[in-house]
């Protein structure tokens, strides 16, 4: 799987847009780019994921860089809620028998009220 | 919608005692499951998943043991529990056949081996 990296943690305010970045300049063609969030004592939550095109579904967008060695995760209207740490994943499959996934350390988004 | 069902939420278990956890998915047929665990402060370690009844893979020798008894029901269990047994563990699926949709998560049992 290609690293990623992320910042170990943002700040936000609530009702402002989220954007988290994620670096993945070693990605490969038939790797996709998946986003995980982990709220404290729960599990983690999946958000999205694409290959190369942008995509959209009702918890977040994910933004493609056209050379695909980077993403931006946006939540659009950020409430106190979406404090937990983000996730990104690059692997060529997530849902595949032996492919466990592997988090990196993530980072921490905080809603500030 | 699917649905994943683990329990208990938290259990205090003393050393040398048995364990049993259970995962359920409702809403979906044929799924690949996962047990991972989560020690504090570190990242996810795969234990087992299964592509179908009685069909389990162990990624990591320990004295867990896993068993699929039916199409959406995945048991985690150990005869005598370690230790360092301690930690969050996790339930997942995945839909069968198709390696680029996601893992989803159940919301975990916190284990304490006192």
């Amino acid at each position: 799987d290609a690293k990623t990296t992320q910042p170990t943690s943002m700040d936000c305010a609530e009702g402002r847009a989220a954007n988290l970045p994620c670096n993945h300049s070693t990605i490969s063609g038939n790797e996709y780019v998946y986003w995980y969030r982990q709220i404290h004592s729960q599990g983690p939550q999946y958000i999205i994921h694409g290959l190369k095109n942008n995509e959209t579904n009702e918890m977040a967008s994910l933004i493609i860089t056209e050379d695909r060695k980077s993403s931006t995760l946006i939540l659009p209207h950020a409430t106190l809620r979406d404090t937990a740490v983000y996730y990104c994943i690059v692997r060529v499959g997530a849902g595949g028998g032996a492919d466990g996934l592997t988090f990196g350390k993530g980072t921490h988004l905080i809603i500030q009220p | 919608s699917q649905t994943i069902h683990q329990w208990p939420a938290t259990l205090v278990q003393p050393v040398g005692s048995p364990l049993s956890l259970e995962c359920t998915v409702e809403g979906t047929s044929n799924p690949n499951l996962y047990w991972y665990r989560q020690a504090a402060g570190r990242g996810l370690q795969l234990l087992f998943y299964s592509v179908g009844i009685g069909q389990i893979s162990s990624e990591v020798p320990q004295n867990l043991s896993a068993s699929r008894p039916q199409d959406r029901q995945f048991i985690l269990s150990s005869k005598k529990l370690l230790l360092s047994d301690s930690g969050f563990y996790l339930c997942a699926w995945s839909v069968r056949g198709f390696s680029n949709q996601p893992q989803h998560f159940g919301d975990g049992t916190r284990l304490s081996i006192l």
